[in-house]
């Protein structure tokens, strides 16, 4: 049973239009979420976190939103560029646990030029 | 060092083989994870400990695998009987205190088993 979910595997936009990354989660425990980028043959990157008492997270052109009753998360990314192209993974963790995160499967993020 | 350092990068081990797989953490990380990554899918739960103490093993698959931390500094994994479905990238992450989630992974090891 995947308790994150990221039911895009594959995502395009063009360099300067904004990139909307989604992801979906069941495990109501689960009070901190991350998203990690990912480059081939590197281990994955923190990239930003969103605490569940917040709705919104900002750091320079990543924003990521929260929707607790839906409990659904999305990363957005203005403007793309070419040089955020990678798997972009969201992820999961619950107070109390031993800091183990739940993640999704991933999304492959490509920017064109 | 500068980063999580893991070692070998790539293993291939014969069906039955036992393999060790070696994870040097940023310099005084208190925190330090194993995860196994399968194709195709995100990384998962293995293993954490603080410092020497292995306080969660609830993700290891079976009793062949096994991790240590001796020192609270470099961990190691150990697989013993490999089996193809072992087959993964397994990455090892640090995290300077235990509340932190923002840990930083090394660049894994790619284990191949034939």
């Amino acid at each position: 049973d995947q308790q994150v979910k990221q039911n895009s595997p594959s995502l395009s936009v063009q360099e300067g239009r904004i990139s909307i990354l989604n992801c979906d989660y069941t495990n109501s425990m689960f009070d901190y979420f991350l998203w990690y980028k990912k480059y081939p043959a590197e281990g994955p990157t923190f990239l930003i976190s969103i605490s569940s008492i917040k709705d919104k997270n900002e750091d320079g052109r990543f924003t990521v939103f929260l929707n607790k009753s839906a409990k659904h998360l999305s990363l957005h990314i203005v403007p793309s560029q070419p040089g955020d192209s990678a798997v972009y993974f969201c992820a999961a963790g619950g107070s109390g646990s031993a800091r183990q995160l739940t993640f999704g499967s991933g999304t492959q993020l490509t920017v064109l030029p | 060092g500068a980063g999580v350092s893991q070692s070998p990068r790539y293993k291939v081990a014969k069906r039955g083989q036992d393999v060790a797989l070696r994870c040097d953490p940023i310099s005084g990380h208190v925190s330090l994870f194993w995860y196994q990554q399968a194709l195709g899918q995100g990384p998962e739960f293995l293993t954490y400990f603080q410092n020497e103490a292995q306080l969660d093993k609830s993700g290891l698959p079976s009793d062949r695998f096994f991790a240590e931390r001796p020192e609270g500094s470099v961990s190691t994994l150990k697989i013993q009987r490999t089996q193809q479905e072992d087959s993964a990238v397994y990455l090892c992450a640090s995290s300077i205190t235990q509340a932190n989630y923002g840990y930083t992974f090394g660049s894994g090891t790619r284990l191949t088993v034939v």
